[in-house]
Parts: C-alpha cells; sequence; structure tokens
C-alpha cells in the first residue's frame, strides 16, 4: 500500500534555530502533499498545501517565511520551521494523496518538536 | 461554522459495548468522507471510507448521511485495542477538513 516516510520523528532544538522536516512517498509519486500542525487534545490544522515544482498554498495565518516548504520532486517535501520559538513546539504531520486505481490519502508518521 | 464538527468525548464504555459517533459537515458539496483512527502521539490511519449506501468492515460500520450532512461510525463489541481517537474527514474540492476527534477509551 501507499507509504509515507516522515523524518525526523521527533527533535529537540533552542529557540531561534531552524528544523527541517522531510516526507517523502516511498512507493507512489505525489504531486501534492499537505502539511498539518496538532497541538495536544486538538485536531490536525491544515498548514499548507505542497505542490510539486511550484509555491505552497499555505492557510490562512500561517506564516510562509516562517514555515518554508519546498517539494523539488514528485517524492519529497520538506518544511523548514525557521527561527523557532516555544510556541512552535507542535506534532507536524504530512500527508500525501495517491492518485489512480490505489486512491489513498495516508499519513506520515508525524514529527514531534519541542522547542526549548 | 466549522467545517466539521464532532463531539470530542471522551466516551468510556466497557468491554462488549457497542458505540456510535456522529459528525456533521456544513458544505453540501463535500464529496468524499471517511473515519481516521489515532493513537495517542501517532499519526491518523485511516479506518474507513464512507459511502452513501453504508459500509461495514467487520464491527466497524460507518453511514453517510447527506441530506443532513452527518457521518456516522458504529463500532459493536469494542475491544480494549479500540481505545483511540476516531477522527471524521471530509473531502470538500481540494481540501480535506478534520474533526477534533472523538475520544474512546473501552474499560475491562
Amino acid at each position: 500500500g501507499a507509504v509515507v516516510s516522515q523524518h525526523p520523528s521527533w527533535v529537540i532544538c533552542k529557540s531561534g534555530t531552524s528544523v527541517k522536516i522531510e516526507c517523502r512517498s516511498l512507493d507512489f509519486q505525489a504531486t501534492t502533499m499537505f502539511w498539518y500542525r496538532q497541538f495536544p487534545k486538538q485536531s490536525l490544522m491544515l498548514m499548507a498545501t505542497s505542490n510539486e515544482g511550484s509555491k505552497a498554498t499555505y492557510e490562512q495565518g500561517v506564516e510562509k517565511d516562517k514555515f518554508l516548504i519546498n517539494h523539488a520532486s514528485l517524492t519529497l517535501s520538506t518544511l523548514t520551521v525557521t527561527s523557532a520559538h516555544p510556541e512552535d513546539s507542535s506534532f507536524y504531520i504530512c500527508s500525501a494523496e495517491r492518485q489512480g486505481p490505489l486512491y489513498g490519502y495516508t499519513f506520515g508518521s508525524g514529527t514531534r518538536l519541542t522547542v526549548v | 461554522r466549522k467545517e466539521v464538527e464532532q463531539d470530542p468525548g471522551p466516551f468510556n464504555v466497557p468491554e462488549g459495548a457497542t458505540v456510535a459517533f456522529n459528525c456533521t459537515y456544513s458544505n453540501s458539496a463535500s464529496q468524499s468522507f471517511f473515519w481516521y483512527r489515532q493513537d495517542c502521539r501517532k499519526e491518523p490511519k485511516l479506518l474507513m471510507s464512507v459511502y452513501s449506501s453504508g459500509n461495514e468492515d467487520g464491527r466497524f460500520t460507518a453511514q453517510l448521511n447527506r441530506a443532513s450532512q452527518y457521518i456516522s461510525l458504529l463500532i459493536r463489541d469494542s475491544k480494549l485495542s479500540d481505545s483511540a481517537t476516531y477522527l471524521c474527514v471530509v473531502r470538500t474540492g481540494n481540501q480535506f477538513y478534520f474533526g477534533t476527534g472523538t475520544s474512546l477509551t473501552v474499560i475491562p
């Protein structure tokens, strides 16, 4: 089935540093990937839609200069949290949509970011 | 109004019980509906898609009511391993909208 790999699974960083999270579709090509953030006891909130070869589409209230998204290939999207602050601590999850006969929407395993 | 509304619970039920969750959506143009299961600190995993005709997978039954704009999930003969958060997800156009999740704890 469709597999989406997300790395790292957890990261602790100092305030002011940047963190890059990778999302890879392992056995299918994903022209579109999605990035979500989830705070404790809350639902997933879509941050942005990542489109291969073009600029990401950000949801209202999400700072595009802070959350840099790059989707340079059909199997890889990256989210970079720049100048991280403690309030950026959250669970970040990517997902990818598989088209065709095996249509599906699969999530990565998530990245737990803690900014200290 | 939120795109998707879901009772957060928590639902605490004894083993073997039947439990049902509902979820309402606001956009009548929504075209796809799903139930996901999310375990603590893990990613959501697809439990089942929801069709107008209703669909069943073992102890799980999902229903869609387009007229009233809600979807439901029924779990029969609850197991301890069913304890998790259940998210309803609605696709409208190219956007996916998530409910807040319903927390289920099955008690021995």
